[in-house]
């Protein structure tokens, strides 16, 4: 069973074009997670989404980013007119239903560096 | 709403020394509480987990962590630290609506 996978691992885009970044959680896994981490920062909740849904975005900056998780294929996370602030790391998380206390744990992708040039 | 705090965004001790992290949370529910490594250019990586019955927790590399609910805690221990626990470390809570909440991470250094 592989792991989260997210690609591309780097992605260097110039002040005003578009980034996006994949997330393709673990099989069986409905849940999917995206987090930013800066450096010297912790982990920056952004969104929950299950299959077609968002859940939970309150961790999003209100313009130009947005995330998607289709039925069929992986999740994206879209960022617009990107500005050199954008500059972070991304990491995708999966986890399974809860079911009574068993696959309670996220797993991690081993994340995204975004560079804006 | 849940959220979790650790004490000491860097912890420095010399090898072979007691390791311990703090970790308390809030939660008006029994959570489901998480310890996760990450290292230099890595994704989070599952250190033990929380869920039910025994409070004492052992996981991966010697760590472990116990659940005191009186003090709305869960402290990460080693009891002798090698050069290879050098990391980032990160406690988590899982609520019922199956969101994490992270803290904002322990910077452990340690020192030959």
């Amino acid at each position: 069973n592989a792991g989260v996978m997210q690609n591309p691992r780097h992605l260097v885009r110039r002040r005003g074009q578009e980034a996006r970044l994949r997330c393709s959680p673990m099989k069986g896994h409905s849940h999917v997670y995206w987090y930013r981490q800066l450096p010297e920062e912790g982990l920056k909740f952004m969104v929950y989404l299950q299959k077609e849904n968002i859940i939970d975005e309150s961790g999003m900056p209100k313009e130009r980013f947005s995330a998607e998780f289709p039925k069929e294929g992986p999740s994206i996370l879209r960022i617009q007119q990107v500005v050199r602030g954008d500059s972070a790391a991304y990491f995708c998380a999966s986890s399974p239903p809860n079911r009574g206390g068993l696959n309670t744990e996220a797993f991690f992708g081993q994340g995204t560096r975004l560079t804006v040039v | 709403a849940q959220s979790v705090t650790q004490l000491g965004s860097h912890v420095s001790v010399s090898e072979g020394a007691l390791v311990l992290l703090r970790c308390n949370y809030s939660s008006s529910v029994p959570p489901y509480l998480f310890w996760y490594v990450q290292y230099p250019n890595q994704g989070l990586q599952l250190l033990l987990k929380y869920t039910t019955g025994a409070t004492l927790v052992k996981g991966i590399n010697g760590f472990e962590a116990e659940f005191k609910k009186s003090e709305t805690s869960f402290h990460l221990t080693k009891p002798s630290a090698h050069m290879s626990d050098a990391a980032e470390y990160f406690c988590a809570v899982r609520n019922t609506g199956n969101q994490f909440y992270f803290g904002t991470g322990t910077s452990l250094t340690v020192i030959p």
